[in-house]
This record gives C-alpha cells, sequence and structure tokens, in this order.
C-alpha cells in the first residue's frame, strides 16, 4: 500500500521560505515509476498544480510558470522523501500542500497525501 | 502553458438528475485529462482517468468523454453522495493544471 505523508512547520512568517517533506512509503522514489508532485488548495478555492519532479533518477523538475521563480522540488532517494521549498511567502501561501505521486503514463493515477495546512503570519 | 477552463462554476441539481461539467483546454491534450470529486476537508479523489476510463470502484453513474481541447464529466443520476466539488486536472507536458472546480449543489 503506497502512503505519502506531508511534514513542515504549520506556521511560516511573510517573507520567509516554506518547506515541506513528504514521506514516502510503499514505493521507492528511484523505482522510476512514478512522477512526484506538489498541489496545493487556498481555503476555499481550488486546486493548484506547484510542480513535478519528473524523474527522480535524472532529477528533472518542472513548476507552475506564475510559482516557478520561488519554488524549488528535490527527492532525497536514501530516505525515500522529496521536498518543496517555496521563498518569499506571502499572505497568499497559506494554504493546504498536498504531496501527490503519478504512475508515468497513466494520466492521473496515484496517490495523495492527506495535506498540511501551511499558514503565513506573523 | 494549457489553461484549463472549466463551467460551471456552481450547479444546482436534484437527487435523480443528470449533469454535466465542461472542461475546454486551451490547446489540444489529446486524452490527457482526468476528473477529480473533492469533498470538504478531504482528499481529492480520482474518478476518470485519460478522458473517459472510470477508475476501480467509481460508480458507473459517471461517465467522461472528450479529447483535444474539450471535455465532460456526466453524472447520469445524481446521488445525495455526489454533492461535492468537481475538478479536471490536464497532464500533457510538463505543466499539469487544474480547472477552476465546479461545486454540485443541492437544488
Amino acid at each position: 500500500q503506497v502512503q505519502l505523508q506531508e511534514s513542515g512547520p504549520g506556521l511560516v512568517k511573510p517573507s520567509q521560505t516554506l518547506s515541506l517533506t513528504c514521506t514516502v512509503s510503499g514505493a521507492s522514489i528511484r523505482s522510476g515509476v512514478f512522477h512526484w508532485s506538489w498541489i496545493r488548495q487556498a481555503p476555499g478555492k481550488g486546486l493548484e498544480w506547484i510542480g513535478l519532479i519528473y524523474d527522480s533518477d535524472t532529477g528533472n523538475t518542472y513548476y507552475n510558470p506564475s510559482l516557478e521563480s520561488r519554488a524549488s522540488m528535490s527527492a532525497d532517494m536514501s530516505n525515500n522523501q522529496f521536498s518543496l521549498r517555496l521563498n518569499s511567502v506571502t499572505a497568499a501561501d497559506t494554504a493546504v500542500y498536498f504531496c501527490v505521486n503519478y504512475y508515468k503514463g497513466q494520466g492521473g493515477r496515484g496517490y495523495w497525501g492527506h495535506g498540511t495546512l501551511v499558514t503565513v503570519s506573523s | 502553458d494549457i489553461q484549463m477552463t472549466q463551467s460551471p462554476s456552481t450547479l444546482s441539481a436534484s437527487v435523480g438528475d443528470s449533469v454535466t461539467i465542461t472542461c475546454r483546454a486551451s490547446q489540444s491534450i489529446n486524452y490527457w485529462l482526468a476528473w477529480f470529486q473533492q469533498k470538504p476537508g478531504k482528499v481529492p479523489k480520482l474518478l476518470i482517468s485519460k478522458a473517459s476510463t472510470l477508475e476501480t470502484g467509481v460508480p458507473s453513474r459517471f461517465s467522461g468523454s472528450g479529447s483535444e481541447t474539450e471535455f465532460t464529466l456526466t453524472i447520469s443520476s445524481l446521488q445525495p453522495d455526489d454533492f461535492a466539488t468537481y475538478f479536471c486536472q490536464h497532464y500533457l507536458g510538463t505543466s499539469w493544471t487544474f480547472g477552476q472546480g465546479t461545486r454540485v449543489e443541492l437544488q
């Protein structure tokens, strides 16, 4: 059973960096079977795709153009985790952050973490 | 980047109604589209992948169709458990955007 679990601070101050980690169990990040992604949802709003580790072995990553200048994702194969860093945060970055994996070539099939609420406030 | 336009934003319906939600892509995405259902405070649930493939365990009253730039999600006989918000997401290329969502509410 594949499971993803987000972890990180629930409160971040404006202008600081939001850092989240997704710990994966039941699947190996180095397996090459999945893409690895972060998605967020501001309170009462829709889903926003943040970015994607397309291939964990090459480390190729892609980001939502609206967040590209502030977002960074990476994979830690030794700990079977992947992470998100979002710098220069504002209140607009307050959201539930989900880590997700997608089976390659399966058009949406995969697993979601339960999500973690990050609030940006002083 | 490919933009996804979903409509309507809100849909009022009754139990037993047939409802249709539309998602339009700003350029062709072939069949690389999925539909999700989300209830308040819950993780989105995948209903349909590759535009029309019903996921295991999803009731057959849900169906997806379309290709290229226009896609639809139809619920053939709305049940009480179906009142929720629905999102489309495309998977072409390396920037995977969501539609804005459609809230299906009880009329």
